[in-house]
């Protein structure tokens, strides 16, 4: 099956910097992308669509000018984290679909996000 | 997305077929039921997905009801590593379309 391949699976950073986090498509060319967070013991929750050359849509409550996302190409996206708080401290999760194959989503492997 | 309704766990021992509910009862036509499974600490793993008729690939089985209300995902001989959070999610097969995760079933298979 087609490969979604995040980067980095893990990053500890200091709070008030920035940690940018990175999907790649490798088989497949992703119009669309997604974002998802996941606390502790809680369920994935959507953050925001990514869309290639067009502005993100973000999901109601999620600041879209902490988390900055672009989908510059067809096969990445890349969510940034700006000015890091500890409350911040999340698993990151992207996802894509290709709009011309599989009708599954394929997962990234998941970034650790521990601000400090 | 239609809402999904799941157990919140079950257990299972190893070598017996684990059944995994999964109520769905506002689906609409054109929308599919796809499972994926979660593994501590990992993205979550695709299993199956079916429109209406029953299916099969080499990690399960989905059988969907004949209203399509409901559906059972069904592991024939669950191993100590298919002990992870199984979500059933109702959705199109559009590829710009997100997927609304619920809670799942935390699904534990005793030794």
């Amino acid at each position: 099956g087609a490969v979604v391949s995040q980067h980095p699976s893990r990053v500890i950073c200091k709070s008030g910097t920035s940690v940018k986090i990175e999907c790649r498509s490798l088989d497949f060319q992703a119009t669309t992308m997604f974002w998802y967070r996941q606390f502790p013991k809680q369920s994935l929750m959507l953050m925001a669509t990514s869309n290639e050359g067009s502005k993100a849509t973000y999901e109601q409550g999620v600041e879209k000018d902490k988390f900055l996302i672009n989908h510059a190409s067809l096969t990445l996206s890349t969510l940034t984290v700006t000015s890091a708080h500890p409350e911040d401290s999340s698993f990151y999760i992207c996802s894509a679909r290709d709009p011309q194959g599989y009708t599954e989503a394929f997962f990234g492997q998941g970034t650790r996000l521990t601000v400090v | 997305d239609a809402k999904t309704t799941q157990p919140t766990s079950m257990d299972c021992a190893e070598g017996r077929a684990a059944n995994l509910p999964c109520n769905h009862s506002t689906i609409s036509g054109n929308e599919y039921v796809y499972w994926y499974r979660q593994i501590h600490s990992q993205g979550p793993q695709y299993i199956i997905h079916g429109l209406k008729n029953n299916e099969t690939n080499e990690m399960a089985s989905l059988i969907i009801t004949e209203d399509r209300k409901s559906s059972t995902l069904i592991l024939p001989h669950a191993t100590l590593r298919d002990t992870a959070v199984y979500y059933c999610i109702a959705a199109s097969n559009f590829g710009n379309e997100k997927l609304t995760f619920g809670t799942g079933t935390r699904l534990t298979i005793i030794p």
